[in-house]
């Protein structure tokens, strides 16, 4: 069983369009929780940190279920340079990082 | 900002060939990584450092081996390159401890080989 796991999609929304993500880990004892963006043959870079209360930034909210192990993205008001994969990521408690496959996300005009 | 710096970014190598990916990171991180991606496999851990001289295999070590001399430096080396290896390899670091703490990386090393 994988450690992180995500739909891979693509999902294709329309611009202004409401999306959202969800991913599912393995490990009940992971300590940490974050969304990751990655464009074409760019590497990851932090999108956001999740956190159990939740967290927002802008028009991007993070979700944690510690009890469904599960997180989720919502992305408002999508954006042509939204598109891009979105990779979710979780530490262990031995500063282990997994990554899910990735979400692929194509904003259309 | 935190800043790992792969100094190949594209590289052809010959099978059989040795093949040296260097990686440095100037925030003074424990820990380093390296991961290579490839499509529809996602990202793989191929080995992790927490400290100096010390390593760990990751999840795919075969064929690979590293090197950590100095905290900022994490060196993946392909003893003898084989095809199966053509991919992006992403070196990464974080700091230890403390929840909360990032994983940053790399911009990435595309390695060919023929």
């Amino acid at each position: 069983r994988k450690e992180v796991e995500q739909d891979p999609g693509p999902f294709n929304v329309p611009e202004g369009a409401t999306v959202a993500f969800n991913c599912t880990y393995s490990n009940s004892a992971s300590q940490s929780f974050f969304w990751y963006r990655q464009d074409c043959r760019k590497e990851p870079k932090l999108l956001m940190s999740v956190y159990s209360s939740g967290n927002e930034d802008g028009r991007f909210t993070a979700q944690l279920n510690r009890a469904s192990q599960y997180i989720s993205l919502l992305i408002r008001d999508s954006k042509l340079s939204d598109s891009a994969t979105y990779l979710c990521v979780v530490r262990n408690n031995f500063n282990k990082f997994y990554f899910g496959s990735g979400t692929k996300l194509n904003v259309k005009p | 900002d935190v800043k790992v710096t792969q100094s190949s970014r594209y590289l052809v190598k010959r099978t059989g060939e040795k093949v040296f990916l260097e990686c440095v990171q100037d925030m003074d991180h424990e820990n380093m990584f390296w991961y290579r991606q490839d499509p529809g496999l996602g990202l793989r851990l191929i080995y992790f450092s927490y400290d100096v001289k010390m390593k760990e295999k990751g999840d795919i070590p075969e064929g690979y081996s590293v090197s950590r001399e100095k905290k900022e430096r994490f060196s993946l080396i392909l003893e003898s390159a084989s095809t199966n290896q053509t991919s992006m390899y992403l070196c990464a670091s974080s700091l230890s401890a403390a929840s909360g703490n990032t994983i940053y990386f790399g911009e990435g090393s595309w390695l060919t080989v023929v």
